[in-house]
């Protein structure tokens, strides 16, 4: 079974300028997941979906952030404009949706702003 | 607000020695109980989960809820070096899952 792919995995912005972070969840995953990491803390939860739609976005910044996921696949989450306390490692997850609640995590894509 | 609040660490433990994490959580609906390890620099990856009140044994990790309390813990016998790393405290309700901010774990050589 092909895990969550995520890309890029590393990017480098100055404040101010736009990022885009791509999610592929586990095949057959119904429920995505992106969550923020700042060096030293937990996962923090930005957004949840299930299949196509918003399950939960309570704590997604939307002055700046964005997320998507047309079809019920892929997601795309994206930061405009960045700023320096937006530096953190984005954690893509999901799960069946149903049953035992078990995320299963992609590598993450770390995201630096200077 | 949620809140998921572990054993602040870091912690530190010989190799071969018992290591003791614990974890309490604010939300008394909460309906699922995570433990994951997360190595420094990867992605958070599931050691083991747990529903009822209880312990609940997977080879050397032993996870224990007391949902009267909203306490949970995780022993791990026979420390290894392998076994250091940050270990994340996941509270569920709704198939949504709350993080505390995790406790470093070093086992000594």
């Amino acid at each position: 079974e092909a895990g969550v792919a995520q890309s890029p995995r590393y990017k480098i912005i100055e404040k101010r300028q736009s990022v885009a972070f791509w999610c592929n969840p586990i095949s057959g995953h119904a429920t995505l997941y992106w969550y923020q990491q700042i060096l030293g803390q937990g996962p923090k939860l930005l957004i949840q979906f299930q299949n196509n739609g918003v399950v939960d976005d309570s704590q997604l910044p939307k002055d700046r952030f964005s997320a998507e996921r047309l079809k019920g696949v892929d997601s795309t989450l994206k930061i405009q404009p960045a700023k320096l306390e937006d530096s953190a490692v984005y954690l893509c997850a999901s799960t069946t949706g149903s049953g035992a609640n078990v995320l299963t995590f992609g590598a993450g894509s770390r995201l630096t702003v200077l | 607000q949620k809140e998921v609040e572990q054993n602040s660490g870091p912690l530190s433990v010989p190799e071969g020695a018992i290591a003791s994490l614990n974890c309490t959580y604010s939300d008394r609906g909460s309906q699922s109980f995570f433990w994951y390890r997360q190595y420094s620099g990867k992605s958070p990856e599931l050691i083991m989960f747990i529903y009822s009140n209880g312990d609940k044994e997977d080879g050397r990790f032993t996870a224990q809820l007391n949902k009267a309390s909203q306490y949970v813990s995780l022993l791990i016998r026979d420390s290894q070096p392998s076994d250091s790393a940050t270990y994340l405290c996941a509270v569920g309700s709704n198939y949504k899952l709350t993080f505390g901010k995790g406790t470093l774990l070093t086992v000594n050589p």
